[in-house]
């Protein structure tokens, strides 16, 4: 199957510092791009819907300008998490669909642990 | 709303034995449901998915699933573990069709198998 490819696995920040998670489609193009966010012992939740060239879609109760996403490229999207605090430390993936075809399945990256301090 | 519950948090089998990793969903609308797997330091992969017709759905790895509508479940099973399916499984469910990725996931699985 198709690669994705996320950046850093984990990162450890001081608090009010921001972060950037990278996801890369390795092999494949990618209109859309999904982010997730998992906390401890609960499921994946979507954040917000990246699309390339047009602003991100958010969630319900996702803050946008805390979770900065851009999406300049059909092979890369970025996550930046900004003015991070403990409670913003959680696993982070993300998800891309190939650009080709209808009803095609996703792809997932292998997550960012983050960790603020 | 779409919600989807996992029993079991972790599970222990001996290598050779049935794999049961039981999953439970809830939608107002014909489901679409997937089961996908994790191993360590890796990505989300899927191993089958329902959109429509039969019920039992083969996947890969040997993996297999039944949607039960009348029991709203869709557990996933394997007849002999083996030791490389150890990792965590995550069940999902979309009322939005195959293609569109706003998945709902359950809180996941983490199969050990016991040599």
């Amino acid at each position: 199957g198709a690669v994705v490819s996320q950046h850093p696995s984990r990162v450890i920040c001081k608090s009010g510092t921001s972060v950037k998670i990278e996801c890369r489609s390795l092999d494949f193009q990618a209109t859309t791009m999904f982010w997730y966010r998992q906390f401890p012992k609960q499921s994946l939740m979507l954040m917000a819907t990246s699309n390339e060239g047009s602003k991100a879609t958010y969630e319900q109760g996702v803050e946008k300008d805390k979770f900065l996403i851009n999406h300049a490229s059909l092979t890369l999207s970025t996550l930046t998490v900004t003015s991070a605090h403990p409670e913003d430390s959680s696993f982070y993936i993300c998800s891309a669909r190939d650009l080709k075809g209808i009803n095609t399945e996703a792809f997932f990256g292998q997550g960012t642990r983050l960790t603020v301090v | 709303a779409q919600s989807v519950t996992q029993l079991g948090s972790h599970v222990s089998v001996s290598e050779g034995a049935l794999v049961l990793l039981r999953c439970n969903y809830s939608s107002s609308v014909p489901p679409y449901l997937f089961w996908y797997v994790q191993y360590p330091n890796q990505g989300l992969q899927l191993l089958l998915k329902y959109t429509t017709g039969a019920t039992l759905v083969k996947g890969i790895n040997g993996f297999e699933a039944e949607f039960k509508k009348s029991e709203t479940s869709f557990h996933l099973t394997k007849p002999s573990a083996h030791m490389s399916d150890a990792a965590e499984y995550f069940c999902a469910v979309s009322d939005l069709g195959f293609g569109n990725e706003k998945l709902t996931f359950g809180t996941g699985t983490r199969l050990t198998i016991i040599p």
